[in-house]
């Protein structure tokens, strides 16, 4: 069966650290997209891609990068840590035609 | 621009109550509704979808209507069970936002035995 994961599923890091958090899916989908989920605030879109080499930046992009080398796969990368950062992360996948998106089980990160 | 206003919560029930969660939204062009659900510790799950007005969207028991003259998708449920205990979130996509999803806040349901 097709499937989101993540990895890791619990991180702890220190401010200042490069962390990167890893998406890979199997649904052959074009689109994939990065969401934190805070207290009070939904989910809120980081960054997303359309198909290979093409990345945008969401609403809360700052101190997050991400690249799209194969269809498979969206790291999202934390240049530098901030206590800020805390919170829960989830990527997940579309295909263009139906607008569900398919979510992974999440990466809850904490930034000490 | 697009926007997701669900009921505030949380939302406690005792189990075989009627449920109502609701949904607004506003949107450009022509959206898609959703419901997602997100039991503890996993990821979100569509619940259910209606992509145009007067659709009615159903799963496990649950159903919304896409009203599109009071722009609403409210999720209803006859009787819950302890097992919905859950978050619920409503989301759109607009059809000019290029498989974007805009959720709103997310509503807590627990229902007690």
């Amino acid at each position: 069966d097709a499937e989101i994961t993540q990895s890791p599923r619990h991180k702890i890091t220190e401010t200042g650290r490069q962390v990167t958090l890893a998406c890979h899916q199997t649904w052959n989908h074009n689109n994939m997209f990065w969401y934190r989920q805070d207290l009070g605030h939904g989910l809120r879109l980081i960054h997303y891609s359309y198909g290979v080499q093409d990345t945008n930046k969401g609403e809360v992009s700052d101190g997050y990068s991400v690249s799209r080398s194969n269809t498979e796969d969206l790291p999202l990368t934390l240049e530098s840590a901030a206590s800020s950062q805390t919170s829960v992360y989830f990527c997940a996948s579309s295909d263009s035609s139906s607008g569900t998106q398919y979510f992974g089980p999440g990466t809850r990160l904490l930034v000490l | 621009g697009n926007s997701v206003t669900q009921m505030e919560g949380p939302v406690t029930l005792s189990e075989e109550a009627f449920l109502t969660i609701n949904c607004m939204y506003t949107a450009t062009g022509y959206p898609s509704l959703f419901w997602y659900v997100q039991y503890p510790g996993e990821g979100l799950q569509l619940l259910l979808k209606a992509t145009k007005a007067d659709d009615k969207g159903s799963n496990k028991g649950f159903e919304a209507t896409y009203r599109k003259e009071t722009t609403s998708f409210h999720l209803e449920k006859g009787s819950v069970q302890v097992s919905d205990s859950a978050v619920y979130f409503c989301a759109l996509d607009s059809g000019t936002s290029y498989g974007k999803l805009t959720f709103g806040q997310g509503t807590i349901l627990t229902v007690h035995p």
